[in-house]
């Protein structure tokens, strides 16, 4: 298995622009969640979904992002509009099951100028 | 408040030397335990995950240990490799996962 598979894997773009993060899930595996990590603020969790809905997305810092499950073995993470404090890495996890190994894709690294 | 908190903050230990990262938590009701290793520009890897009744898990040279009671827990590692230079981090869910409080990291040298 390729593992759990994001892109891009490095973005720049300038403020106001949209953003759109890309992830494919382990096959087999029914839960999903959007992380971001940066210096000042470690890794903190944006949101997760289960089953394809969304069970807790009280980690979305602003109503600038938005996360979608389409199916499910693929999500994708908007910001629109982008903003400089938006830059981070961005991390995608699955999981099985709930209380499983979580496995995180290689992530994004975002940059607005 | 829900908290983690690692120390310590950085640890340079020269290879071969063994070496305790320690994580206190606060997060209540607790479900579960996990420590991640996280290299330089790639994403956490899983090293272990302990529930409320699990005292100790190993993984190769990792070993985990939890006291519930304390609400502290500690990764050893044995025998260090020059490969073990990371990011070590702890992360408590709460029941039913709803809540994941991640804790800043050790950030673990490991030197020739």
């Amino acid at each position: 298995d390729a593992g759990v598979i994001q892109s891009p894997r490095h973005e720049v773009t300038e403020m106001g622009q949209e953003v759109t993060l890309r992830c494919k899930l382990i096959s087999g595996h029914n839960s999903l969640f959007w992380y971001r990590q940066t210096m000042m603020r470690g890794l903190e969790l944006l949101i997760y979904f289960n089953n394809n809905v969304p069970i807790d997305d009280s980690g979305m810092p602003e109503d600038r992002f938005s996360a979608k499950m389409p199916n499910a073995s693929f999500s994708t993470l908007k910001i629109q509009p982008s903003e400089p404090r938006d830059s981070a890495v961005y991390f995608c996890a699955s999981m099985r099951q709930l209380g499983e190994t979580q496995y995180f894709g290689p992530g994004t690294r975002l940059l607005v100028l | 408040k829900n908290q983690v908190e690692q120390s310590p903050q950085s640890l340079i230990i020269l290879e071969g030397k063994n070496c305790t990262l320690q994580c206190n938590y606060t997060v209540s009701p607790f479900s579960n335990l996990r420590w991640y290793k996280q290299d330089t520009g790639r994403g956490p890897v899983s090293l272990t995950i302990m529930t409320f009744s699990e005292n100790t898990k190993s993984n190769g040279r990792y070993t985990a240990t939890l006291d519930a009671d304390t609400k502290q827990s500690s990764l050893h590692i044995t025998a260090s490799q020059l490969s073990d230079s990371a990011s070590y981090i702890c992360v408590v869910q709460d029941t039913g996962g709803f809540k994941t409080i991640f804790g800043a990291g050790t950030r673990l040298f490991v030197k020739a």
